[in-house]
């Protein structure tokens, strides 16, 4: 069965300080895997994507990923935080053959920027 | 940039009421999801249709669940009775295939 963890339900980062969330996966089938952010009241917007291909994913609004098979890890990064960045972050695993590319979530990480 | 549109944005239904969330999917997607979230929790898994019929089905969508595409372009799910834990945030995807969903901006249900 696929699961997601993300460590730390809550991060706090100084503006212009590095961004890392932390998240990891158990597949048992190579997984796609994607960052989706959530603002306040709002929907899901795709941050970036893994899907075999490069496993360092660059992503829109300076973010980006790196795929480690061998931690099963796919933390995102950003090097420099701005106060617009302040959102709920949502790391999510789909097996490439289930047939139906459902998502399974990870819990989410709800990310503050500090002036 | 396509989008998936869902209507209505907020919605507040009586205990026991029947209610309708109405997804409008990108045009050549194949694929269509529900997911709910209740507040202050992750994105759980409804849903998935693909070719007319449900594809896979979470625990949480039991009878009182339902989904239905009436036309070429709308994607529906029911809620036969609705209960107060059913308030959340339902929302809509659809995919071509497996690289990445579009989602819609969700409808906020409130079970009163």
């Amino acid at each position: 069965a696929q699961s997601v963890t993300q460590l730390g339900s809550h991060v706090s980062v100084s503006e212009g300080a590095l961004v890392l969330l932390r998240c990891n996966y158990s597949s048992s089938v190579p997984p796609y895997l994607f960052w989706y952010v959530q603002y306040p009241n709002q929907g899901l917007q795709l941050l970036l994507k893994y899907t075999s291909a490069a496993t360092l994913v660059k992503g829109i609004n300076g973010f980006e990923a790196e795929f480690k098979k061998s931690e099963t890890s796919f933390h995102l990064t950003k090097p420099s935080a701005h106060m617009s960045d302040a959102a709920e972050y949502f790391c999510a695993v789909s097996p490439t053959t289930s047939g139906t590319y459902k998502y399974i979530f990870g819990t989410g990480t709800r990310l503050k920027v500090l002036a | 940039e396509p989008e998936v549109t869902q209507t209505p944005s907020h919605q507040v239904t009586q205990m026991g009421q029947e209610v309708i969330l109405r997804c409008v999917p990108i045009s050549n997607h194949l694929y269509f999801y529900w997911y709910r979230q209740i507040l202050g929790q992750k994105v759980e898994f409804l849903v998935s249709f693909y070719n007319n019929e449900i594809s896979e089905k979470s625990e949480i969508f039991d009878d009182q669940f339902s989904v239905e595409r009436p036309d070429g372009s709308n994607f529906t799910l029911k809620i036969r009775s609705t209960k107060l834990e059913d308030s959340a945030m339902y929302f809509c995807a659809s995919s071509e295939v497996a690289d990445g969903y579009t989602f819609g901006s969700g409808t906020r249900l409130t079970v009163v």
